[in-house]
């Protein structure tokens, strides 16, 4: 079990809003931030999100990150079929490791 | 435009060493941190570690006894080495480049542990 928590799915039709958390501890989330990353299948994973909310360059702006306290939040809108994908979030903790989520498998329906 | 591309055996025995390459190309081995993820098939991702500056090392706490991360300058690479391989070792081995911001990734190479 991770100990950054992702809920295991998450699903929306196309076009909507749909908004993925990552929860946290005052050793990781509450003092370090957080980057997202996008997993198609059977690819490599990919930045998408760095340092709580900046984008990387290519990412389209419909990709969004915020950070409050212990946790993190990826949004995406006017959601498209090629978003369909898993989405892992990722912050140093305190103990001196790279934690990941659990990660959240995204369904476009 | 920075490329990684890992490398290494597919296959190997449960208690054996596994040694995995990483090449990188657009980058300078020298000058970026380098990282190891793997990902156990259909689960997700584990940070194993990373080097930077040449030599100095950060590992995941819970795999620190088993594993070392090393560079070599002369031909632009990363190395993994992950001793006393056990079933819960199968997974992609992925090399990125950074500390976190993972921003660069190879295209990963399965490790397969048998018995």
């Amino acid at each position: 079990q991770s100990v950054l928590t992702q809920p295991p799915s998450a699903s929306g039709p196309p076009g909507q809003r749909v908004t993925i958390s990552c929860s946290g501890g005052t050793s990781n989330i509450g003092s370090h931030t957080v980057n997202w990353f996008q997993q198609l299948p059977g690819t490599a994973p990919k930045l998408l999100i760095f340092s709580n909310n900046q984008r990387p360059s290519g990412v389209p702006d419909r990709f969004s990150g915020s950070k409050s306290g212990t946790s993190a939040s990826l949004a995406i809108s006017g959601l498209q079929s090629e978003d369909e994908a898993d989405y892992y979030c990722a912050a140093w903790d305190d103990s001196l490791n790279v934690l990941f989520g659990g990660g959240t498998k995204l369904t476009v329906l | 435009q920075v490329q990684l591309q890992e490398s290494g055996p597919g296959l190997v025995k449960s208690s054996e060493t596994v040694s995995l390459t990483c090449s990188v190309s657009g980058a300078a081995i020298s000058r970026n941190y380098w990282s190891w993820i793997r990902q156990p098939p259909g689960k997700g991702l584990e940070w194993i570690g990373y080097i930077y500056n040449n030599g100095v090392t950060k590992y995941n706490p819970s795999l620190k006894s088993r594993v070392t991360i090393s560079v070599d300058t002369s031909k632009n690479q990363c190395s993994l080495t992950l001793r006393s391989m056990t079933a819960a070792d199968t997974a992609v081995y992925y090399c990125a480049r950074g500390d976190l911001k993972f921003d660069y990734w190879g295209q990963g190479t399965l490790v397969t542990v048998s018995s």
